[in-house]
């Protein structure tokens, strides 16, 4: 079955870590997302991919670095520049920008 | 003032109760909207599009009102398995093309 597959399910961070989320898609789709979501708020979108080997900031994107070296893979790194990073964090992918298929998340949580 | 902004909620409704959701938008650039569902903990699922003429699926309904930049969402004869948060979306492809959410508006439906 086709589908978006974030790993792991849970993380744990110690302080001034970086750590790296996975993120990946056999859907063909060209775009992807990454999202955070903290307790009682929306999404926020940190990084976007439209193509292979290009991605563009989002709105909360200091701390968090990614890439997109292929097709079906968008990781996600949480740096130690980044001062709150627990959260939990959404991955998506989209085949016409609109319609979004979003992974099942990951729970990341600083130690 | 935030792009996408819904009641904060949370209701709490009895079984077979109407209920409505509202929310505005301030990018008038906005050009698809949608309605998500998400359970807790769980990662955001489409429940329907809006558009300017209304769509109904079932036991939900779905306006769109461009010159007010509002959006509602309608549910009759609530289940228990309503019970969830449901999230606001706009998309704008002026913005990169993307998804912008609102904060979400919780819903309990109760015996």
């Amino acid at each position: 079955d086709g589908g978006i597959t974030q790993s792991p399910k849970y993380l744990f961070r110690k302080e001034g870590q970086n750590v790296t989320l996975s993120c990946e898609q056999n859907l063909n789709h060209d775009a992807m997302y990454w999202y955070r979501q903290d307790p009682g708020q929306g999404l926020r979108l940190i990084y976007y991919s439209q193509i292979v080997n290009d991605f563009q900031k989002g709105d909360i994107a200091e701390g968090y670095s990614v890439s997109r070296e292929k097709k079906e893979s968008f990781p996600l790194t949480v740096t130690s520049a980044q001062k709150n990073p627990t959260a939990f964090y959404l991955c998506a992918s989209s085949w016409d920008k609109i319609g979004y298929t979003f992974g099942s998340g990951t729970r990341l949580t600083v130690v | 003032r935030k792009e996408v902004e819904q009641d904060p909620g949370p209701f709490n409704v009895p079984e077979g109760a109407t209920v409505a959701f509202n929310c505005t938008y301030s990018n008038s650039a906005s050009q698809s909207f949608f309605w998500y569902r998400q359970d807790c903990r769980k990662e955001p699922k489409l429940l329907m599009s809006v558009y300017s003429s209304g769509n109904e699926d079932g036991r939900f309904t779905a306006q769109l009102n461009r010159a007010s930049q509002y959006i509602s969402l309608l549910i009759r004869d609530s289940k228990l398995s309503d019970s969830a948060t449901y999230l606001c979306v706009a998309h704008q492809e002026t913005s990169g093309s993307r998804l912008t959410f609102g904060e979400g508006t919780q819903l309990t439906v109760n015996p």
